[in-house]
């Protein structure tokens, strides 16, 4: 299977700084997608991105396909972006995902 | 619209037992697929169903099976629960089964062995 790895594990940001956020992954991807994981378990959906850059308010993602890795970018971060964002890779002919372990992120007021 | 839906949120049960655990996809999905994520990691593939048929199947034991109904709804069974049996089990449903569908999780299953 598709190995994700993502960087950093863990990020403890000041309220309103910047973070990116990245994702490589082994093989060629045919769907790649963000998510948030809140406390409560559920995972929100951020991006679905397998390639090019798409911008929703704060957040952005960039996916570069012919290098295998994907970016996901924090701006002005606020305490409720705390959380773990998970990338996750689709291949092959279903929607089966790979995630990689996630990033942590904690951002302190 | 309702997101997926998994019935239920939480789930006590002892070592030797069974357990049902249930999603129900956004309307107009066809595809399911459930996921199990221990503390920790990230979440693993265990099934995926389209059109009431098994499409895709993890690294999983004999003892976890699915299935998926006329209404696209779909139940995750475990039998002869373990303690590392335990874990957040999670519902994903997509519109169809081919590449580049998004697919949308519902708040999961947190199951507990003891």
């Amino acid at each position: 299977g598709i190995q994700v790895e993502q960087s950093p594990p863990d990020l403890i940001l000041q309220e309103g700084a910047n973070s990116t956020l990245r994702c490589n992954f082994s093989d060629s991807v045919n769907n790649l997608q963000w998510f948030h994981q809140n406390p409560w378990g559920q995972l929100i959906n951020l991006f679905y991105i397998p390639s090019g850059t798409k911008q929703n308010g704060r957040l952005s993602a960039t996916t570069v396909a012919t290098e295998r890795y994907s970016l996901l970018y924090i701006s002005s971060s606020q305490t409720t972006d705390s959380g773990v964002y998970f990338c996750a890779v689709g291949d092959g002919n279903f929607n089966k995902f790979y995630f990689g372990s996630g990033t942590k992120l904690n951002v302190k007021p | 619209d309702a997101g997926v839906t998994q019935s239920p949120t939480h789930l006590i049960k002892t070592r030797g037992q069974q357990v049902t655990l249930r999603c129900s996809p956004i309307s107009g999905h066809k595809s399911v697929s459930w996921y199990q994520q221990v503390l920790g990691q990230g979440p693993q593939f265990i099934f995926q169903y389209y059109e009431k048929e098994e499409r895709g199947r993890g690294n999983f034991p004999d003892r976890f099976s699915a299935r998926q109904f006329p209404n696209y709804s779909s139940e995750l069974n475990v039998n002869a629960l373990l303690l590392g049996d335990s874990a957040l089990y999670l519902c994903a449903s997509s519109l169809a089964l081919v590449r580049n569908t998004e697919a949308f999780f519902g708040q999961g299953t947190r199951l507990t062995v003891v």
